[in-house]
């Protein structure tokens, strides 16, 4: 089965201070991991994600994600922070399933606040 | 825009109701998914739908019940509305496949029971 933890319900970091949030995952089969972010009063909109290849994945926003195995960790990243990231960011990780279909599982989701 | 389409976008109601809830996939996309969002259970996985067939199932409580129809919208069905019913309940869809590459959500559609 697969889960995902998100570590801190609420990070606050300092307009142009580096953003790190933090997402460890478990899965039985090799995963492909998701970033979303979620603005106030609006769907969810995909970050980045890794399905194969290169484990650093570039988003959009500046944004970008490291798949590292060994830690099952998928930590987003942001070299400096604006005003407008303020807003709640979920980790997910999909899986197959039997007969080849599946889901995504989310992490319960970390509320980036910046501040001045 | 996603390309998903949910309606309607609020939904106020009261207690013992039936309600259903509208999501339109995007174009190609075989695969719907819904989710609810309360401020104490997080996002919680609900349901998915692949061509018409249910495909896994979550945390879907008796009284909610879907469906994905030939022209692959969904509806997802919430009877006997209780107050804690109450959330933001999200449709996504994605391509054809095995896995899921990429999942696109809906807007939402945020329901109130009073």
């Amino acid at each position: 089965a697969q889960s995902v933890t998100q570590l801190g319900s609420h990070v606050s970091v300092s307009e142009g201070a580096l953003v790190l949030l933090r997402c460890n995952y478990s899965s039985s089969v090799p995963p492909y991991l998701f970033w979303y972010v979620q603005y106030p009063n609006q769907g969810l909109q995909l970050l980045l994600k890794y399905t194969t290849g290169a484990t650093l994945v570039k988003g959009i926003n500046g944004f970008e994600a490291e798949f590292k195995k060994s830690e099952t960790s998928f930590h987003l990243t942001k070299p400096s922070a604006h005003m407008s990231d303020a807003a709640e960011y979920f980790c997910a990780v999909s899986g197959s399933f039997s007969g080849g279909y599946n889901k995504l599982i989310f992490g319960a989701g970390t509320r980036l606040a910046v501040h001045p | 825009d996603s390309g998903v389409t949910q309606t309607p976008k609020h939904l106020i109601t009261a207690t013992g109701q039936r309600v259903t809830l509208r999501c339109s996939p995007r174009s190609g996309d075989l695969s719907v998914y819904w989710y609810q969002q309360s401020l104490d259970q997080g996002l919680q996985f609900l349901i998915q739908y692949y061509n018409g067939e249910e495909r896994a199932k979550g945390n879907i409580l008796e009284r909610f019940s879907a469906q994905q129809f030939p022209d692959l919208h969904s509806e997802l069905n919430l009877s006997s509305l209780e107050l804690g019913d109450s959330a933001l309940y999200f449709c996504a869809s994605s391509g054809p496949g095995g896995r899921v590459a990429e999942a696109f959500f809906g807007q939402g559609t945020r329901l109130t029971v009073v």
